[in-house]
C-alpha cells in the first residue's frame, strides 16, 4: 500500500485563524515532507523530516510550523497566513530521504 | 545544484498516438530521476524513476522512459496514449550526495488529449 492521507481536503481560514494540516502514513517511511503548490507550478518544497527531525527548512516562514510527532505522522500548524499563502498544500513521504517520493491528495487552503 | 528542463509547456496529441514528453536535467553526479503525473486537484503519482542500472525503465499505465547521459535527457514515452492520460507531468531530478537529498522538479508538461 503506497498511500499518503491528508486531513483536510479543503480549508478555508481567516488572516488572524490557527489551523494544522495532517498527513499520515503507514508504509514505514521515514522522510516526510511539506510541499507548497501554486496553480499551473510545479511543488515547492517546503519542510523535511528524517527519522522524526527537521531536516531542511527552505527558509519558510515561521507562520507555517512543521512537527513531526511520530514516524507515521506529520502536522503543519498555520497562524497569521496571508492570502498569498492560498494554495494545495502536498505532503509526500519515502523509505528515507533521497528515495522515490509517494504524495497524498493535497489540502486546497484558502486564505481570506 | 541540480535543475530540470521540461521545454514543452503544452502537448496535444490525438487518443490512440504516440507521446514523448521531454526532460533535460542538470546534475554533477548520476542523478536520481522522476517522472510524476497529476490529474487537477490531485496530488502526484510517481510513474517511473531511475537510480542506476538498466537505461531504459518500465513504469505504470504503460509508459517507459529513457536515461541518456550523454544527451542529459530523461524522455517519457508512451506507444499509445488513452484520454484518461490528460494531466501535468512533471520530470524531477533528485540529489544523491547524502544530506542533501530532495526533488527539484521541473515546470511540467501539460497534456490534452483529442478524440
Amino acid at each position: 500500500d503506497t498511500e499518503v492521507t491528508q486531513t483536510p481536503k479543503h480549508l478555508v481560514m481567516g488572516m488572524t485563524n490557527k489551523k494544522s494540516l495532517k498527513c499520515e502514513q503507514h508504509m514505514g517511511h521515514r522522510a516526510m515532507y511539506w510541499y507548497k503548490q501554486k496553480a499551473k507550478k510545479p511543488p515547492e518544497l517546503m519542510f523535511v523530516y528524517s527519522y522524526e527531525k527537521l531536516s531542511i527548512n527552505e527558509s519558510v516562514p515561521s507562520r507555517f510550523s512543521p512537527e513531526c510527532p511520530n514516524s507515521s505522522l506529520l502536522n503543519l500548524h498555520l497562524h497569521a497566513l496571508q492570502p498569498e499563502d492560498s494554495a494545495l498544500y502536498l505532503c509526500a513521504s519515502s523509505q528515507q530521504q533521497g528515495y522515490e517520493q509517494y504524495f497524498g491528495p493535497g489540502t486546497r487552503l484558502t486564505v481570506t | 545544484a541540480q535543475s530540470v528542463t521540461q521545454p514543452d509547456i503544452h502537448i496535444t496529441v490525438s487518443e490512440g498516438a504516440s507521446l514523448e514528453l521531454r526532460c533535460n536535467y542538470s546534475y554533477g553526479a548520476t542523478p536520481y530521476l522522476f517522472w510524476y503525473v497529476q490529474s487537477p486537484g490531485q496530488g502526484l503519482q510517481l510513474l517511473l524513476k531511475y537510480f542506476s542500472g538498466d537505461t531504459l525503465v518500465q513504469g505504470i499505465k504503460g509508459f517507459e522512459a529513457e536515461f541518456k547521459r550523454s544527451q542529459s535527457s530523461f524522455n517519457l514515452r508512451k506507444p499509445s496514449v488513452h484520454w484518461s492520460d490528460a494531466a501535468e507531468y512533471f520530470c524531477a531530478v533528485g540529489a544523491s550526495n547524502f544530506g542533501n537529498e530532495k526533488l527539484t522538479f521541473g515546470t511540467g508538461t501539460r497534456l490534452t488529449i483529442i478524440p
